[in-house]
C-alpha cells in the first residue's frame, strides 16, 4: 500500500514568486492536512481538507492557499515567496474526518528554499 | 491554544540504555500521537494514544497517557543506534481537525 506522496521533494523559488506543493494521500483517506516545519517555529498547522472542503485553518497569511479534489489530492499555493517560507513542508493524510480516532500518516515533505 | 511542551529537549544515551520521553499538555488531551522524524525528512508514525491510562507498545518502544496529568511518556528498551532521531508528539484538538506538536526531543545513541 503506497504512503503519502508529497511532490516535488525539494524546490527553489526566487522571492515573490509563487508556488504549488502537491500531495497525494494514501487510498481510501479522505483528510489531508498540511504543516510548515522550520528550526525556529518548529510544526505549525496550515489548514486541514476533507471531502474538498477547508474544516480548519492555522494563523498563517492569505498568501497560503490550498485545495482538495475529488480524489482527495490536495494542493496547496504560497504566493508573493518570502525568505521567511522556507521550509519543510508536511503533509497527513487520515482516514475519516480529522483526527479523531484514527491514525495519521505523513509524507516526505516538500523542502522549499526561498532565496 | 493547545501548548506541548516535551522533555528533555536532546537526549544522548549509551546503546543498550533506557530512555523515557515526556510530553505534557497544557489542555485536555483528546489524543496523542508519537512520531519520529530523520532530519529533514517526514514523520514516522509510532502511535496513537486515546484512552486515559492506555498503554501502546511497538517493538522496544512504550508509549502511556495519563490523562489526568495531561500527560505522556515514550520509553524506549535497551536503545540501539537506530533509534537516534527527534521525536516528536502531537495532539489533536476537541474537533479533530488539527495536531498541535511540541519541540521535539533530539535522542542520539552512542554505539
Amino acid at each position: 500500500k503506497a504512503g503519502v506522496t508529497q511532490t516535488p521533494r525539494y524546490l527553489i523559488k526566487t522571492r515573490g514568486q509563487q508556488v504549488t506543493l502537491s500531495c497525494s494521500p494514501i487510498s481510501g483517506h479522505r483528510s489531508v492536512s498540511w504543516y510548515q516545519q522550520t528550526p525556529g517555529q518548529g510544526l505549525q498547522f496550515l489548514f486541514e481538507y476533507f471531502s474538498e472542503t477547508q474544516r480548519n485553518k492555522g494563523n498563517f497569511p492569505g498568501r497560503f492557499s490550498g485545495r482538495q479534489f475529488s480524489n482527495s489530492r490536495s494542493e496547496m499555493n504560497v504566493s508573493t515567496l518570502e525568505l521567511g517560507d522556507s521550509a519543510l513542508y508536511l503533509c497527513a493524510s487520515s482516514r475519516t474526518g480529522g483526527f479523531l480516532g484514527t491514525e495519521a500518516f505523513f509524507g516526505q515533505g516538500t523542502r522549499l528554499t526561498v532565496v | 491554544s493547545q501548548e506541548l511542551e516535551q522533555s528533555p529537549q536532546s537526549l544522548i544515551v549509551q546503546e543498550g540504555k533506557n530512555l523515557t520521553i515526556n510530553c505534557t499538555s497544557s489542555k485536555t488531551l483528546y489524543g496523542l500521537y508519537w512520531y519520529k522524524q530523520k532530519y529533514g525528512e517526514g514523520l514516522i508514525f509510532l502511535m496513537m494514544l486515546q484512552k486515559g491510562g492506555e498503554e501502546k507498545s511497538h517493538e522496544k518502544i512504550t508509549a502511556k497517557l495519563d490523562e489526568k496529568k495531561q500527560q505522556s511518556s515514550l520509553h524506549i528498551t535497551a536503545s540501539q543506534p537506530s533509534h537516534a532521531g527527534i521525536y516528536l508528539c502531537g495532539a489533536h484538538n476537541n474537533a479533530g481537525n488539527m495536531l498541535t506538536f511540541g519541540g521535539g526531543t533530539r535522542l542520539m545513541v552512542k554505539p
